[in-house]
């Protein structure tokens, strides 16, 4: 099975600063990796597919990048809404997802 | 608009059954792949199972392969996921989602807890 390896954890962040979460795959999964976005209490939301494709209506502070094995989600300019769990999902095997990234305020 | 309701969770004891059903709406259920995610109560997400728009193809995961069986009902707009053989550690909110990959619609979940 395919490992995604998350990291960090979680971050204490400022509205207004830069984010940057990564996830590493065990093995090579090409561009098929999305990033989901899990408010507390709701289901997961599709923010990110094919590692770097803006789902419909998704505001472009949100990015993501990366192939191979090494991938990176970024959020440009945080706001207070977007305080959540981070998943990175492969979709090249089966599909496994990364353990989140929570961000919360400092 | 589209809209995927789950039901069918509850509280089971470890060995027992339980089906899941998860009802789509507002988009032709019968032209795309369906699958079970769940998430145990505090922890991650973890894909359980998929099925292809017309049943060809089903996957599963290694955790509950063997256990459990995904199945659909074109007619009736509906997904099913039989979980049998139930364990402690099957105790999670599980999603419906559609599609093959980038799941862009999910349910709200309904909650299974496996405890004597």
């Amino acid at each position: 099975d395919i490992v995604m390896t998350q990291s960090p954890t979680s971050m204490s962040i400022s509205v207004g600063d830069r984010v940057t979460m990564n996830c590493k795959a065990s093995q090579n999964v090409g561009s098929n990796v999305d990033w989901y976005q899990q408010k507390t209490g709701q289901s997961p939301k599709l923010l990110i597919y094919k590692a770097s494709n803006r789902y419909t209506g998704v505001p472009d502070r949100f990015t993501g990048s990366g192939s191979g094995t090494d991938f990176t989600f970024t959020i440009s300019n945080m706001q207070a809404e977007d305080l959540a769990v981070y998943y990175c999902m492969q979709s090249n095997s089966y599909r496994t997802f990364g353990g989140g990234t929570k961000l919360e305020l400092k | 608009e589209v809209q995927l309701v789950e039901s069918g969770g509850g509280l089971v004891q470890p060995g027992r059954s339980l089906k899941l059903s998860c009802v789509a709406s507002g988009f032709t259920f019968s032209n795309y792949g369906m699958n079970w995610i769940r998430q145990a109560p505090g922890k991650g997400l973890e894909w359980v199972a998929y099925i292809s728009s017309g049943s060809s193809y089903i996957y599963y995961a290694e955790t509950v392969k063997g256990r459990f069986t995904i199945s659909r009902d074109n007619a009736k707009n509906t997904l099913y996921l039989q979980m049998t053989s139930l364990r402690s550690e099957d105790t999670a909110l599980y999603y419906c989602a559609r599609g093959y990959s980038s799941w862009a619609y999910w349910g709200q979940g309904t909650l299974v807890t496996v405890s004597s």
